[in-house]
């Protein structure tokens, strides 16, 4: 595995749970990302920090709610979620933004 | 018309054949292109990066760039069982210092299948 870190690698919640995920970096980057994947869909980028600065939030609903306190920590706060939001929630890291993305493995997230 | 755009597959090649990847893209002012392996159940890891027109060889693999056509590929050499997997391509819009700057768009990948 890549020096990104994911942690539950699998979540099951229900609809009126609220969980987080955490994602850590161990590669001395600045810029994490927060990144969907869900079947016959490609890659969508959710949130893009650098410097612990949220640089990007491509229309993301409110129900995910990110949270980056050092450049080396990022969290997905989850609340109210949907059974369309099941999917494989992956965290990315690159030296500046822009650059190279190193991929953690990614959360398996299932909503009931 | 998608941003980036790739041929879901699957594509089937023999053992020892060269494999052939195709990207396309519609923001003409796209300035990085990478292409990631993934395997089923894993995340993306990074195969290559390509900024200028031309070609980029590591090893078996060779990445092309055509930026007038909007068109980039990926070529492995000498495949191998162990190539099969999903290939993303993805297309950085931005600028350094730009908004989009740090903004991957991915294609929705082709799964790659080598048959021994």
């Amino acid at each position: 595995e890549t020096g990104v870190t994911q942690t539950p690698r699998h979540l099951v919640m229900g609809m009126t749970n609220k969980k987080s995920l955490k994602c850590e970096q161990h590669l001395g980057h600045n810029a994490m990302y927060w990144y969907k994947q869900s079947a016959k869909k490609p890659l969508e980028l959710m949130f893009v920090y650098n410097f612990k600065e949220q640089t990007e939030n491509n229309s993301v609903p409110s129900r995910f709610s990110p949270e980056c306190p050092n450049s080396s920590h990022l969290f997905l706060h989850l609340h109210t979620l949907q059974p369309e939001d099941s999917a494989l929630y992956l965290c990315a890291s690159s030296q500046e933004s822009g650059n190279i993305q190193y991929f953690g493995a990614g959360t398996r997230l299932s909503v009931l | 018309q998608k941003e980036v755009e790739q041929n879901s597959g699957p594509l089937s090649v023999p053992e020892g054949a060269i494999a052939s990847l195709n990207c396309t893209y519609s923001d003409r002012g796209s300035q990085s292109f990478f292409w990631y392996r993934q395997y089923s159940g894993k995340s993306p890891e990074l195969i290559m990066f390509i900024y200028s027109n031309g070609d980029k060889e590591d090893g078996r693999f060779t990445a092309q760039l055509n930026k007038a056509s909007q068109y980039v590929s990926l070529l492995i050499r000498d495949s191998q069982p162990s190539d099969s997997a999903t290939y993303l391509c993805a297309v950085n819009r931005g600028r350094a210092g730009g908004t989009s700057y740090g903004k991957l768009t991915f294609g929705q990948g082709t799964i790659l299948t080598v048959h021994p």
